[in-house]
């Protein structure tokens, strides 16, 4: 039963143009979800949140947009960059219970931008 | 400043024997979590520590799975009886305290554990 779903195993884009990272969310009592950067051999880490009483969070090159009808969130990355070539996981949080400390991960999306 | 530290940093070990996972959190950090990242999966959810309450342990996969956390700070993932399908990568990780009022998890570089 898989609760947070990054549907793309992969991603290739050109250097310059946009990246979309998406994922979707079956748990309706998730209320805040980040997004981590992966590089091989290291842990991920962390890039961008947005809590579910906004739509859309900016920090720099990367916005993260939810829409909560839609049990949806993306990321985009403009300009896209060789350096952003990593696996990127979404993740969810449930505050309103007891286990308020679990993040949930999707299995993730390897973005490469090519040069 | 440091990060979350693990050792080692790859672990090869043999079918049906014993390996011992360490990790050192962040200073001042209370959580302290392990997930396991198996091929082509993604983040599986062990074990969490908060500060002296009892540890969440229902992530564990089985009874072969064990973790302590001494003195509130360096925290141990102990593997019995080694298997296959326990060759993953395993990730801590550790924030301020629990869910999204406090800091997003800050991982370490991970244990890659292979079982032959």
């Amino acid at each position: 039963d898989q609760q947070v779903k990054q549907n793309s195993p992969s991603l290739s884009v050109q250097e310059g143009r946009i990246s979309i990272l998406n994922c979707d969310y079956t748990n309706s009592m998730f209320d805040y979800f980040l997004w981590y950067k992966k590089y091989p051999a290291e842990g991920p880490t962390f890039l961008i949140s947005i809590s579910s009483i906004k739509d859309k969070n900016e920090d720099g090159r990367f916005t993260v947009f939810l829409n909560k009808s839609a049990k949806h969130l993306s990321l985009h990355i403009v300009p896209s960059q060789p350096g952003d070539s990593a696996v990127y996981f979404c993740a969810a949080w449930d505050n309103s219970g007891g286990s308020n400390y679990k993040l949930t991960f999707g299995k993730g999306t390897l973005l490469t931008v090519n040069p | 400043g440091a990060g979350v530290s693990q050792s080692p940093s790859n672990k090869v070990t043999e079918k049906g024997k014993d390996v011992e996972l360490r990790c050192d959190p962040i200073s001042g950090h209370t959580a302290l979590y392990w997930y396991r990242q198996s091929l082509g999966q993604g983040l599986e959810f062990l074990i969490y520590f908060q500060g002296n309450s009892a540890p969440d342990k229902s992530g564990l996969p089985s009874d072969r799975f064990s973790a302590e956390r001494t003195g509130g700070s360096v925290s141990t993932l102990t593997i019995q009886r080694t298997q296959q399908e326990d060759s993953a990568v395993y990730l801590c990780a550790s924030s301020l305290g629990a869910g999204a009022n406090n800091s997003p998890l800050h991982f370490g570089n991970g244990t890659r554990l292979t079982v032959t």
